[in-house]
């Protein structure tokens, strides 16, 4: 059984500028979740997606968005990129809304924001 | 107080001995607690969840939860070079997975 999925794995993008980044969850999963783990902050919940929607939002701007589509990946979108948004995004799904607490990652797409 | 809270190590023990990992969290309505394990440049693997008082066992690893105290812990038995890596421990809260920090465990050859 394939696991969870993150494209690209790096990627290098300038201050101001947007990136989107791309997860598949494992197949029978409908519950994405999204991570950033900066240098010395460990594991921050940005995004919980189910079944298309929103279900929980960590404290991020508004400039982190997503979305989940009907095959359950998801995109996170961020915007107008700063130099503290250089992290390791981790991309979770589980297996539903009602075991939520079981969560796969994936490996991971590394942001440097120059 | 920080949500969940690790002692971010290193913890160095050697190897064949018992590793042990502490966490204490601050929400008491918080219903389900999971170890993770990080390898350098890797993503998180579950390791553990808990959710009643007690030890729960699995192979080498032992995950003990006392509510009262709000304290969760992991014990490694009989350590190997390859449990070297940092130790994630995650509460939920309000529908989300808070992790702490990590704590850096290095076996000792």
């Amino acid at each position: 059984e394939a696991g969870v999925t993150q494209s690209p794995t790096h990627l290098i993008k300038t201050r101001g500028q947007q990136v989107t980044l791309r997860c598949s969850p494992i197949s029978g999963h409908t519950s994405v979740y999204w991570y950033q783990q900066a240098l010395g902050l460990g594991l921050q919940f940005l995004l919980w997606y189910d079944e298309g929607e929103e279900r929980n939002r960590g404290n991020f701007p508004p400039r982190f968005s997503g979305r989940q589509f009907p095959n359950y990946s998801s995109e996170l979108n961020v915007n107008a990129l700063e130099l503290e948004d250089s992290a390791l995004y981790l991309c979770a799904s589980s297996l539903d809304l009602l075991v939520q607490e079981t969560q796969y990652f994936g490996p991971g797409t590394r942001l440097l924001v120059l | 107080q920080k949500e969940v809270e690790q002692n971010s190590g290193p913890l160095s023990v050697p190897e064949g001995a018992i590793a042990s990992l502490n966490c204490t969290y601050s929400d008491r309505g918080s219903q389900s607690f999971f170890w993770y394990r990080q390898y350098s440049g890797k993503s998180p693997e579950l390791i553990m969840s808990i959710y009643s008082n007690g030890d729960k066992e699995d192979g080498r690893f032992t995950a003990q939860l006392n509510k009262a105290s709000q304290y969760v812990s992991l014990l490694i038995r009989d350590s190997q070079p390859s449990d070297s890596a940092t130790y994630l421990c995650a509460v939920n809260r309000d529908d989300k997975i808070i992790f702490g920090k990590g704590t850096r465990l290095h076996i000792l050859p």
